[in-house]
């Protein structure tokens, strides 16, 4: 049960667009579109904001798009906003029945 | 509204054990499984179990396999962790997440719609 690999950190400029990567295995991320993100402010709670790999939850918006490429899922956010900054948290179910997370991605807007 | 309040956090001693709840309305709980969450403090998040909705299947991280056990009571719509052999890793805050999925439509995987605001669990002498 490994966690799933994403960068440290990103940074970006108000309205740009980034995107943050999840690095998994085909026992998880590239085995099952079972990819979800989490945006997560300090001190608060995780919100969900993809799911399924691609999915959005009624009321996020949709400046907000998941992908997934072979082992890889990605996060892109475009017209970035202050607002956005906070860290992020893919997850994947596994072929062990069990659920894992990336280590986190805390993002920067400049 | 969908709530979810869990209680149960505190100062225990390695080796010790405490029970964490998460009670739940706004929804009909026994239609969907729950999980609970940990994060360590300044670190990242870390999947720790899972339950069914009718509480028949359970799940856990090999981290807490044979320490941990989670159940639910639906007449109560209440969600509990027991912990039993705490380590000092185990300190983090504890959250609970209902699944997006509603049982009529399971499918592998877990999708944490909610959390909870989650409650400190201190492992130390």
């Amino acid at each position: 049960q490994s966690a799933l690999t994403q960068p440290a950190s990103v940074s970006g400029s108000p309205g740009q667009s980034i995107t943050i990567s999840c690095t998994g295995t085909s026992s998880d991320v590239g085995g099952y579109n079972y990819v979800s993100w989490y945006q997560q402010h300090p001190g608060k709670a995780p919100k969900l904001m993809i799911y399924d790999v691609s999915n959005r939850p009624s009321g996020v918006s949709n400046r907000f798009s998941g992908s997934k490429s072979g082992n890889t899922a990605s996060l892109t956010i475009s017209g970035l906003q202050a607002e956005d900054e906070a860290d992020y948290y893919c997850s994947s179910y596994t072929s062990s029945s069990t659920q894992v997370f990336g280590g986190g991605t805390k993002l920067t807007v400049l | 509204e969908v709530q979810l309040l869990e209680s149960g956090g505190g100062l225990v001693q390695p080796g010790g054990s405490l029970r964490l709840s998460c009670a739940a309305s706004g929804f009909t709980f026994s239609s969907y499984a729950m999980s609970w969450v940990r994060q360590a403090p300044g670190k990242g998040l870390e999947w720790v179990s899972a339950i069914s909705g009718s509480g028949g299947s359970t799940y856990y991280a090999d981290s807490v396999k044979g320490r941990f056990t989670i159940s639910r009571d639906n007449s109560k719509n209440t969600l509990y962790l027991q912990m039993n052999s705490l380590r000092a890793e185990d300190t983090a805050v504890y959250y609970c997440a209902k699944d997006g999925t509603p049982a009529a439509k399971w499918k592998p995987g877990w999708v944490f719609d909610y959390w909870g605001q989650g409650t400190l669990v201190t492992v130390s002498s």
